[in-house]
């Protein structure tokens, strides 16, 4: 099984700046990686697939980035609309996810 | 408009069984496969199956490989997860999940899902 990580686990900021997440892959996924993100109560929302394209209706400001085996979402203007906890997936070999990474913006 | 609607969660004991269903519509069913996902109470996501568009080829995590059965009818757009000898850790929020192609990948469209707690 490949184990996806995340980090950091947590993560504060503060409006309109930038947000650097990473995903490592135990072994590489070539850019079969996925992200999404995931408000409380609400199911999760897809916001990048093979590494860097964005899905429909995903505004510029969200980009990934990254192959085999070190990949990296980066938020930039965030918004308090962004709180949410992001998760990383790899669909190479099967199907995981990463632990995710809680984002606060305040 | 693309719409999955779960339904079929409740309250088991352990060692019993449970059926999940998911009707979606809004787009070409049969032509993707389709995942679920759940996600116990205060933590991550895990992938639990998928079924191929056709339904010939059903994939299944360790953990309900055996317990679980993932099924779809292609005439009324609607998946079923047959869950059996349901053990305490099969409590979350199931989601049904629409796969972008048809085989294992990332998962474009999701249902608000069902709780499902196996509880004595």
């Amino acid at each position: 099984e490949i184990v996806m990580t995340q980090s950091p686990a947590t993560l504060s900021v503060s409006p309109g700046e930038r947000a650097t997440l990473s995903c490592r892959a135990s072994q590489g996924v070539s850019s079969n990686l996925a992200w999404y993100q995931q408000k409380p109560g609400q199911a999760p929302r897809l916001l990048i697939y093979d590494a860097s394209t964005r899905a429909t209706g995903i505004p510029a400001r969200f980009s990934g980035s990254g192959s085999g085996t070190e990949f990296t979402l980066t938020m930039s203007s965030l918004q308090s609309e962004d709180s949410a906890v992001y998760y990383c997936q790899q669909y190479n070999n099967w199907l995981t996810f990463g632990g995710g990474t809680k984002v606060d913006i305040k | 408009e693309v719409q999955l609607l779960e339904s079929g969660g409740g309250l088991v004991q352990p060692g019993e069984s449970l059926r999940l269903s998911c009707a979606a519509s809004g787009f070409t069913f049969s032509s993707y496969a389709m995942t679920w996902v759940r996600q116990a109470p205060g933590k991550g996501l895990e992938w639990v199956s998928t079924i191929s568009g056709s339904g010939g080829s059903a994939y299944y995590a360790d953990s309900v490989k055996g317990r679980f059965t993932f099924s779809r009818d292609n005439s009324k757009n609607t998946l079923f997860l047959q869950m059996n000898s349901l053990r305490a850790e099969d409590t979350a929020v199931y989601y049904c999940a629409k796969t972008y192609y048809d085989t294992l990948g990332y998962m474009d469209v999701w249902g608000k899902g069902t709780t499902v707690t196996v509880s004595s």
